[in-house]
């Protein structure tokens, strides 16, 4: 099994650029979240998913776009990419029975000029 | 009243010695309580977690302290090793509009000197 995987690994955009991160999973596992990191902050939860096609918003949505077409696939996107959004993205997911260890992906460190 | 506070944002011990890192919490919803290790460059990873039922729970030379009455708890890391030597992050569970969310506190970036 991979786990979970991130793409890309780093990614450099203008301020009001788009772009899509991705995440996959091959553990079929039913909830999938994305969370941000930033210096001092810990993780915040930005969006999650407990199945296809469902989709709800966590701490800190704002800016942030996600669907859930498959089980395994859970993109992230920025639709006008802002310097606040200048952080380390990590995609992880867990399986929705008692209580669920989150597996982590490797993470995307995005940088907004 | 979804917060987890974590304490010492970071810590420095030598080799051999015993690292203690805080938590707190306001909520008493929550009912689940995972420690999460993250080294440089990685994501973070399961370590050792404990439900409210129990008050300690050992894993090797780690170990989770449970208070409930003070809603608090706290990971002890015995003979610390340089290999240890990561930032680490409390976290509470709470079930939530179909699933549990987990709420993760600051972090806590822990040096073990040689």
């Amino acid at each position: 099994n991979a786990g979970v995987t991130q793409t890309p690994k780093f990614q450099v955009l203008k301020t009001g650029q788009s772009m899509t991160l991705q995440c996959a999973q091959d553990m079929n596992h039913e909830y999938m979240s994305w969370y941000r990191q930033d210096p001092g902050m810990g993780l915040r939860l930005i969006h999650y998913s407990v199945g296809a096609g469902i989709t709800d918003q966590g701490e800190v949505p704002n800016g942030y776009n996600v669907s859930r077409s498959t089980t395994e696939d859970f993109p992230l996107r920025l639709l006008s990419a802002a310097p606040s959004q200048t952080s380390v993205y990590f995609c992880a997911s867990s399986s929705l029975a008692g209580y669920n260890e989150q597996f982590f992906g490797p993470g995307t460190r995005l940088t907004v000029l | 009243q979804q917060q987890v506070k974590q304490s010492p944002q970071s810590l420095i011990v030598q080799k051999g010695g015993i690292s203690i890192i805080n938590c707190a919490y306001e909520n008493t919803a929550f009912d689940y309580f995972p420690w999460y290790q993250q080294f440089p460059g990685k994501g973070p990873a399961l370590l050792i977690a404990i439900r409210p039922d129990v008050s300690e729970k050992k894993e090797g030379r780690f170990t989770i302290s449970f208070n409930k009455s003070a809603k608090q708890f706290s990971l002890h890391i015995m003979d610390s090793q340089p290999g240890d030597s990561a930032t680490y992050f409390c976290a509470a569970s709470i079930y939530q509009g179909g699933s549990e969310k987990l709420v993760f506190g600051k972090g806590t970036k822990l040096t073990v000197n040689p």
